[in-house]
């Protein structure tokens, strides 16, 4: 079946710093990878959507300057979180959908825990 | 995405069946009604997807009134790991592709 590898799975770093989160598509190629943050006890918020050689679209209230999202390849795209801060700190998934997959073609990733000390 | 509506908690007995109501009456002609779950620091993983028919998998039951206005997940018997929060989503593949989660149900499966 189809598998999303996300790394780091958790990730401690000091405020100011940059964290890189990579999401990668083990075994298809994704047309298109979502980015979503989850604070406790909330539901999954979309933060952007990339596209495989074009900028993301990033949703409404979200800083693009600071969540920085590349989508070099159809199997791997990035999330750096830049300068960030305690307020930053959530849990961050990634999706990527299939090119040939349809409307089951979202498969998610196991999620990345970011804590800005 | 049509909106969805679901009871924010519920409860079950280990090996008694679940059954997780979603409400989605305003769901298009298009959009199926999918369903994932979320154990607790994890991904979503996805269960079972319909559109009109009920379906039924190896891990659950779908059943979609004829009215398509809501829907029923079923977990015929209930484990302790089946313990997550349960999200109910109406999408169509004429959307922009975006998966919307609403808040979902966490469902509490106790010994």
């Amino acid at each position: 079946g189809a598998v999303v590898s996300q790394h780091p799975s958790w990730v401690i770093c000091k405020s100011g710093t940059s964290v890189k989160i990579e999401c990668r598509s083990l075994d298809f190629q994704a047309t298109t990878m979502f980015w979503y943050r989850q604070f406790p006890k909330q539901s999954l918020m979309l933060m952007a959507t990339s596209n495989e050689g074009s900028k993301a679209t990033y949703e409404q209230g979200v800083e693009k300057d600071k969540f920085l999202i590349n989508h070099a390849s159809l199997t791997l795209s990035t999330l750096t979180v830049t300068s960030a801060h305690p307020e930053d700190s959530s849990f961050y998934i990634c999706s990527a959908r299939r090119i040939s997959g349809g409307l089951l073609g979202y498969t998610f990733g196991s999620g990345t825990r970011l804590t800005v000390v | 995405d049509a909106k969805t509506t679901q009871p924010t908690s519920m409860d079950c007995a280990e090996g008694r069946a679940a059954n997780l109501p979603c409400n989605h009456s305003t769901i298009s002609g298009n959009e199926y009604v999918y369903w994932y779950r979320q154990i607790h620091s994890q991904g979503p993983q996805y269960i079972i997807h319909g559109l009109k028919n009920n379906e039924t998998n190896e891990m659950a039951s779908l059943i979609i009134t004829e009215d398509r206005k809501s829907s029923t997940l079923i977990l015929p018997h209930a484990t302790l790991r089946d313990t997550a929060v349960y999200y109910c989503i109406a999408h169509g593949s004429s959307n922009t592709g975006k998966l919307i989660f609403g808040q979902g149900t966490t469902l509490q499966v106790k010994p």
